[in-house]
């Protein structure tokens, strides 16, 4: 059966640091992968997503970068996070060519103080 | 721009009640709808999802329908239990290509003991 993994699970940075989130599946190839983030008293947000190895698409302008290293591996990342950057960040995956029905994983909780 | 608003925000019932949370669309035009549970501090787990030649779709005590013209879906919640208590999202995916799902805020549910 296919899992999918986000660490760490919680995070607390300073202002100006970098960041590095990252999001793996395991029992399944070529998965299509997804970033989101969910902000207090907003919707989930479609920050990257990725149909391939090295192959990322941006859906939102802002300082945050994603890269798919590996078919199942895919990273979040930011030279220097802002306070805005706080949120609930959610990795998901989707069988390429099957139902559009995504399985997300189970977040990471970042706090830009 | 595709607009999904989820009416109420939040809900409290009895256990044993039939409830229905609602989901409504600004663009018609729309590939598929889809339920998803979020528990709280966790990721979300895909309920239902409903294509757009579809009418309705069941799951054990879920049941989802879509009215595409009109804009709106419904998820209705036979004899609810309190572990049914969460936040159930609704997302819109707008074509056949691409992965674009827009989400709506959520109605966080309640079922009291």
């Amino acid at each position: 059966s296919q899992t999918i993994h986000q660490w760490p699970a919680t995070l607390v940075q300073p202002v100006g640091s970098p960041l590095s989130l990252e999001c793996t599946v395991e029992g399944t190839s070529n998965p299509n992968l997804y970033w989101y983030r969910q902000a207090a008293g907003r919707g989930l947000q479609l920050l990257f997503y990725s149909v391939g190895i090295g192959q990322i698409s941006s859906e939102v302008p802002q300082n945050l970068s994603a890269s798919r290293p590996q078919d199942r591996q895919f990273i979040l990342s930011s030279k220097k996070l802002l306070l805005s950057d706080s949120g609930f960040y959610l990795c998901a995956w989707r069988l390429a060519g099957g139902t559009d029905t995504q399985y997300f994983g189970p977040g990471t909780r970042l706090t830009v103080l | 721009k595709q607009e999904v608003t989820q009416i109420p925000a939040a809900l409290s019932v009895p256990e044993g009640e039939n409830l229905v949370l609602n989901c409504s669309f600004t663009d018609s035009a729309i590939y598929n709808l889809q339920w998803f549970r979020q528990d709280p501090g966790k990721g979300l787990t895909s309920l239902l999802l409903i294509q757009s030649s579809q009418r309705e779709q069941t799951s054990g005590r879920l049941n989802a329908s879509l009215d595409k013209s009109s804009g709106r879906s419904t998820l209705y919640i036979a004899a609810s239990q309190p572990g049914d208590s969460a936040t159930y999202l609704c997302a819109v995916k707008r074509g056949s290509s691409g992965s674009r799902l827009t989400f709506g805020e959520g109605t966080q549910l309640t079922v009291n003991p």
